[in-house]
């Protein structure tokens, strides 16, 4: 089956700090990817995604690749603000044809100090 | 209203109380989940509705009941809880099907529920 590993956290940084969230997945084919972040008191919201492999996806300064070759989608973010602490989680949807309910990470807390 | 909304944002109940949980979605979405969100434990997915029709029951104990009367609305009747049930319940809608591709869903801001 479908599966998500991301590591574990929280992840704690200093203002200005740069931010790599590992994710790494087990699929069949070539599913799309997704980061989700979720702020205190609310609902998990898109992030970023990637649809194909080499894909590249990006907003609010984060970024991330979609590697075919090491099943990764990492999360990165050259200098990361307070505003930025939340959980963030990584995500895949099958490809199209099988099931489209997508497997979610257990996601990783990150907490930045100004 | 656009997105996602979930009433109540808080519900504190006991364990022999009746209530529900109500989610409505603006969008024009054909998928509707219930994801059960538990202090230090993975998001766990409840329950899929596609076209009014559940999909997916991920074992749930029969004290959590859905009901999807149409494509916009989605319910969680929870009758006879016990306490590990308190947990944040999280609402999502997609346009989704088997040709449809990057699955996007969107989140409504949650149900706090404390089951005393």
């Amino acid at each position: 089956g479908n599966s998500v590993t991301q590591m574990e956290g929280p992840v704690t940084l200093s203002e200005e700090a740069f931010l790599t969230i590992n994710c790494t997945y087990t699929a069949t084919g070539y599913p799309s990817l997704f980061w989700y972040v979720q702020y205190p008191g609310e609902g998990l919201q898109l992030l970023l995604k990637a649809t194909k492999a080499d894909d590249k996806g990006s907003n609010k300064g984060f970024e991330a690749t979609y590697r075919k070759e090491t099943t990764s989608f990492h999360l990165e973010k050259g200098s990361v603000q307070v505003s930025d602490s939340a959980v963030y989680f990584c995500a895949l949807s099958p490809p199209s044809g099988g099931s489209y309910i997508p497997t979610f990470g257990r996601g990783t807390s990150l907490i930045v100090h100004p | 209203e656009t997105g996602v909304t979930q009433t109540p944002r808080h519900l504190v109940m006991g364990m022999t109380n009746k209530k529900s949980l109500k989610c409505e979605q603006h969008l024009g979405h054909n998928a509707m989940y219930w994801y059960k969100q538990s202090a230090k434990k993975p998001l766990e997915l409840m329950f899929v509705y596609s076209l009014e029709e559940r999909v997916e029951n991920n074992s749930v104990p029969s004290r959590f009941s859905p009901e999807c009367p149409n494509s916009s609305h989605l319910f969680l009747h929870l009758h006879t809880l016990q306490p590990e049930d308190s947990a944040l319940y999280l609402c999502a809608s997609s346009q989704a099907g088997p040709l449809s591709g990057a699955n996007v869903l969107t989140f409504g801001a949650g149900s706090r529920l404390t089951v005393l």
